[in-house]
């Protein structure tokens, strides 16, 4: 089956580092996506990782293992507007089509 | 603002109505992706449009149907409708297939009473 698994909640402190991790299960694995939502607002695009590795976009920074079906999200120099829910999202591809398989978030709290 | 606008803001209906739900993607993008978001199921992919056609198909009911309009905008229709079909419905919207990032909507909320 397709499977997406995310902590539901975590806190951190304004200023410090946090690593949301996310595994999956799924076939034909064709990317990996992270958004951030704040509470009754869209998704906003932060991340893809497509191979294996860490891409870096200032503060976040993704990282992807195809063979573990693993991937983390790091926020560094933490705000307090980083609260939110961060979802990770997986595209599959098969017999010539895909599909997005969203987690259920992760919520953040940032405290002062 | 991500450039993708999505109306109605709200919609209430009755159950075994049908509501058409319209996005418009950002200038430029050809991909419509629809989406719902329930509390107790998260965001769930339904279907995505490439330049008019259907490209992928996602969890989405018989009773839903969508196309994509030649000037690019997208309608999602939503038919005998239930209790359960409440829920926000966001379009998302990318210039190629998806792997660029896509950009969401505000979202229409729809309530089934």
């Amino acid at each position: 089956g397709q499977n997406i698994d995310q902590p539901t909640e975590m806190t951190a402190t304004e200023g410090a580092i946090v690593q949301i991790n996310c595994t999956y299960q799924t076939s034909g694995f064709n990317g990996l996506f992270w958004y951030q939502q704040h509470a009754g607002e869209a998704p906003t695009f932060l991340s893809y990782n497509v191979l294996d590795g860490l891409e870096e976009k200032g503060r976040f920074s993704s990282f992807l293992s195809r063979s573990k079906g693993y991937s983390y999200l790091l926020l560094k120099e933490l705000q307090m507007k980083d609260s939110a829910s961060y979802l990770c999202a997986v595209r599959s591809s098969l017999s010539g089509t895909y599909k997005y398989i969203f987690g259920t978030g992760t919520r953040l709290k940032v405290l002062a | 603002d991500s450039g993708v606008t999505q109306t109605p803001k709200h919609l209430i209906t009755a159950t075994g109505q049908r509501v058409t739900l319209r996005c418009s993607p950002r200038s430029g993008d050809l991909s419509v992706y629809w989406y719902q978001q329930s509390l107790d199921q998260g965001l769930q992919f339904l279907i995505h449009y490439y330049n008019g056609e259907e490209r992928a198909k996602g969890n989405i009911l018989e009773r839903f149907s969508a196309q994509q309009f030649p000037d690019l905008h997208s309608e999602l229709n939503l038919s005998s409708l239930e209790l359960g079909d409440s829920a926000l419905y966001f379009c998302a919207s990318s210039f190629g297939t998806g792997v660029d990032g896509q950009f969401f909507g505000p979202g229409t909320r729809l309530t089934v009473l």
